[in-house]
């Protein structure tokens, strides 16, 4: 069966810290991968996107992605996070011929000062 | 540029009254549309989605119902809401074809008393 599973919860980080959060993806096909930021209240938001190719692709806001097959994974960075980084944040996959995207569960992060 | 609109932001219903969520996506032609259900605490969860005009595909067995009577308009709606349908509704729009993003609107807050 097809899963995305964040296997962090909850994270807490200090302003100016590195972050890192974690995605993993049990798929047969060859995916494609999101992940999104969601504000409290808010509706989700695109940070980046991978289909093809290079396999570290860089978004919004600061962050980068790394695609890596051999260990399905697909986590997200930010080298110094910034206390307006609170929120939940989402990873998405999809595959070829299908038009849905099955969501993780999310990972909240905190940011202290 | 595409944006995309859900009213009302935040409603509270009765047990057993009616619901009619509207979603209305706007600087794009034949979207794909969306809705999910984000429970307190839990990840998305796909209601419902669209490719056309009266194209409705379910995805959960439940008492809502999704309508698409315009090409940039989805509703969800519901004859008789039960306190499980509490939570945070999210309506989204994609490109048609393979491997796009979702785009999403900022959600509707359903409290049922």
């Amino acid at each position: 069966a097809q899963s995305v599973t964040q296997p962090d919860i909850h994270i807490t980080v200090s302003e100016g810290a590195s972050l890192e959060l974690r995605c993993n993806y049990s798929y047969g096909a060859t995916p494609y991968l999101f992940w999104y930021v969601q504000s409290p209240g808010q509706g989700l938001q695109l940070l980046l996107k991978y289909f093809s190719g290079d396999t570290l692709v860089q978004g919004i806001k600061g962050f980068e992605a790394e695609f890596k097959r051999s260990q399905s994974s697909f986590n997200l960075r930010k080298p110094s996070v910034h206390w307006s980084d609170a929120a939940e944040y989402f990873c998405a996959v999809g595959f070829y011929g299908d038009y849905k995207l099955s969501f993780g569960a999310g990972t909240t992060v905190t940011v202290r000062a | 540029s595409q944006t995309i609109h859900q009213w009302p932001a935040t409603l509270v219903q009765p047990v057993g009254s009616p619901l009619s969520l509207e979603c209305t996506v706007e600087g794009t032609s034949n979207p794909n549309l969306y809705w999910y259900r984000q429970a307190a605490g839990r990840g998305l969860q796909l209601l419902f989605y669209s490719v056309g005009i009266g194209q409705i595909s379910s995805e959960v067995p439940q008492n809502l119902s999704a309508s698409r009577p315009q090409d940039r308009q989805f509703i969800l709606s519901s004859k008789k809401l039960l306190l499980s349908d509490s939570g945070f509704y999210l309506c989204a729009w994609s490109v048609q074809s393979d491997n796009q993003p979702q785009h999403f609107g900022d959600g509707t807050r359903l409290s049922i008393l």
